[in-house]
């Protein structure tokens, strides 16, 4: 069974830093395409970036509204998938999910399991 | 960035009875070389984590039951469940996967009548 721990997230005042994990299991974590999706308290649901399998060249892909503040990267060895939050504003303020691409390497599959979340708070 | 809308916003339908939900791109999600629709629709229960329902516009996700199904072309799309049952209750999102950002939809909550 596929299964994603969030942890990472907390309260962070405005222009600081975090570092979010996403521990993974039940299945070949090298051989799939992971994703961070965020959603602000009672909104929708935004994602925010993704990356291809190691085999790829990890290639790193980011919504506008994250990009050259946030960066993603994965540790196969360790089956964890990493999202670096720099610059952090009161916008960021969510819940963000990982999740994993249904189809293997292909980012441009949509996600079929995701982790419980973890919360992100920006405030001073 | 494409960009997703729903309607209708909020959906109340009586138990057993038929619910639709729309969903429309801002340009087309048909990949020419495969002849798909890159569309997914998600449900998402009240303190929970969203669940894959359907992928490529229409192929039912695993486990997903066939009272859900998608459809749509071009840049139209539907959800439909069929007979709603009480562990409907969700709010439902579709998401475009053809073009980075991988953008959803505001969101349609399904209650009952």
């Amino acid at each position: 069974e596929v299964h994603l721990v969030e942890s990472g997230g907390g309260l962070v005042q405005p222009g600081g830093s975090l570092r979010l994990s996403c521990a993974a299991s039940g299945f070949t974590f090298s051989s799939y395409a992971m994703c961070w999706v965020r959603q602000a308290p009672g909104k929708g649901l935004e994602w925010v970036s993704g990356i291809s399998d190691s085999d790829r060249g990890d290639n790193r892909y980011y919504s506008d509204s994250v990009k050259g503040r946030y960066i993603i990267s994965r540790d196969d060895s360790k089956n964890t998938l990493y999202l670096q939050m720099n610059s952090l504003r009161a916008e960021d303020t969510a819940m963000y999910y990982c999740a994993k691409s249904s189809l293997g390497v292909d980012i441009w599959s949509p996600p079929d399991s995701w982790g419980q979340g973890t919360l992100v708070t920006v405030s001073s | 960035d494409i960009v997703m809308t729903q309607s209708p916003d909020f959906l109340a339908v009586s138990l057993g009875e038929r619910a639709t939900i729309n969903c429309k791109s801002s340009q087309s999600v048909l990949y020419s070389s495969n002849n798909k629709h890159y569309v997914a629709w998600y449900q998402q229960k009240p303190g929970q984590r969203p669940k894959l329902l359907i992928a490529w516009a229409s192929t039912r996700a695993s486990g997903v039951p066939d009272r859900f199904s998608g459809g749509g072309s071009g840049t139209d799309f539907t959800l439909t469940i069929s007979s709603l049952q009480a562990e409907d209750v969700a709010v439902y999102y579709c998401q475009q996967h053809y073009n980075i950002p991988f953008t959803f939809g505001p969101g349609t909550k399904v209650d009952i009548k």
